[in-house]
């Protein structure tokens, strides 16, 4: 296993369009987190799944966000009517547990919204 | 929400110097991570320490935590040009799930 992989690296689209994120966690972590990172800031929690269930989202996931983790392995985060507020990078993290446990990021999404 | 604050917010160091950086937090934590991110690169984990801990080592690495001052250091010994990065603290609370990170310092290593 090499890690968790993200996919696109980047992202170009024009304000309004739908963009959908992939992330494949590392296979035996049964947790899988999703951040966003603007420049100059850390990463802020967006959501999380603990296997195929969604049980935490943060306010900043608006309603034009959905992510989804069918049969609790890979992952994707949808944005819908994408704004110019949207641009960042998109994280995507794995762990064996809660937030006591590190957590194994993947490289990112890098969002751009013209 | 950003809990954790670096500070400070940018080092600029010798390679072979050691560099520290420090970060406090609001609330009741139940451990306290070091990130790494390089420029391009996705956040790698360094050290986690737990709130019963006060000092952990790893290699170059050594982290301290002041619960009663709600504040932890990272040290990095005999920097290397590599070292150069961002540095991220995160902490995770009681029956929570999340990481909240802080700002994060920039460390550079001048060869």
């Amino acid at each position: 296993d090499t890690g968790v992989s993200q996919d696109p690296r980047h992202k170009i689209t024009k304000r309004g369009q739908n963009v959908t994120f992939r992330c494949d966690p590392i296979s035996e972590h049964n947790r899988l987190y999703w951040y966003r990172q603007t420049l100059g800031q850390g990463p802020e929690f967006l959501t999380y799944f603990q296997n195929e269930a969604q049980l935490e989202k943060s306010r900043l996931l608006s309603d034009r966000f959905s992510a989804e983790r069918p049969k609790g392995s890979f992952s994707t985060l949808e944005i819908q009517r994408t704004e110019q507020g949207d641009s960042a990078m998109y994280l995507c993290a794995s762990s064996y547990g809660d937030s006591s446990y590190e957590q194994y990021f993947g490289p990112g999404t890098r969002l751009t919204v013209t | 929400s950003q809990q954790g604050e670096e500070d400070p917010q940018a080092l600029s160091i010798q390679e072979g110097e050691n560099a520290t950086m420090n970060c406090s937090y609001k609330t009741s934590i139940n451990n306290l991570q070091w990130y790494r991110q390089n420029s391009g690169r996705g956040l790698v984990h360094l050290i986690l320490i737990r709130s019963n801990e006060r000092e952990k080592h790893s290699g170059r690495l050594r982290v301290t935590l002041d619960t009663s001052k709600k504040s932890s250091s990272l040290l990095i010994t005999a920097s290397r040009a590599a070292d150069t990065a961002s540095y991220f603290c995160a902490t995770g609370d009681y029956g929570n799930n999340r990481l909240a990170f802080g700002k994060g310092n920039q460390v550079v290593v001048i060869p």
